[in-house]
């Protein structure tokens, strides 16, 4: 069965701490992974794909697949990157837009 | 940021009672997805549709149905409402070469009682 895990409902850190928001997917092929962010009272909206391999905003994410983890890191957090985040999963589904997201986690930046 | 409205954005109905949320597009996107979203579930994926008159059913559809008659309109009907479908609801879509870059609505937060 194609799973996303998203083992932490909320973390907390301080500005100008690391950040890791950890994520592990359950599928025997090979996928492709997602991090999607909503704001406050902003609209979902995705942050990276691990395909692009790119940095946004700070925040990179790299696919372990021995480990199957898509973490997302960022060396310096700051008070604006305070959202929710949604690891997601295509699997044997593929580019269909029919993505499995994780349960999600609260990412809180102190002052 | 209009490109995909939905309407209405909150509601509160009884249980019995037949809803229906609608997702407007100006993308022109092909396709057009319903996901809710729970808490402890993340999102999951009720019903989606890859063009007019073109729709399947997701991981959770049970107890909904959907519509799309036109390219920028997909709606989602809940029968006869329960209280275990309260829930956010959100609307997205994408093209077809990009399905998996999915662009969403604002939600309709929907409360059975």
């Amino acid at each position: 069965a194609q799973r996303v895990t998203q083992p932490e409902k909320l973390l907390s850190v301080f500005k100008g701490a690391p950040v890791e928001l950890k994520c592990n997917y359950s599928y025997s092929g090979s996928p492709e992974l997602f991090w999607y962010v909503q704001y406050s009272r902003q609209r979902l909206q995705l942050l990276l794909r691990h395909i692009s391999r790119e940095s946004i905003k700070g925040f990179t994410a790299d696919l372990n697949k021995g480990e199957t983890s898509f973490h997302l890191k960022k060396p310096f957090a700051q008070e604006e990157d305070s959202a929710m985040y949604y690891c997601a999963l295509s699997g044997h589904s593929g580019n269909t837009g029919k993505l499995i997201f994780g349960q999600g986690t609260t990412l809180q930046v102190k002052p | 940021d209009a490109g995909i409205t939905q309407s209405p954005r909150h509601k509160v109905t009884e249980t019995g009672t037949p809803v229906t949320l609608r997702c407007h597009q100006t993308e022109n996107h092909r396709y057009m997805y319903w996901y809710r979203q729970d808490p402890g579930h993340g999102l999951r994926l009720i019903h989606y549709s890859y063009g007019v008159k073109d729709t399947d059913k997701g991981e959770v559809s049970d107890g909904y149905s959907v519509s799309r008659s036109k390219t920028e309109d997909f709606l989602l009907t809940l029968e006869s409402a329960t209280s275990s479908q309260t829930s956010v609801y959100f609307c997205a879509s994408a093209t077809a070469s990009g399905a998996n870059v999915l662009t969403f609505g604002a939600g309709s937060r929907l409360t059975v009682l």
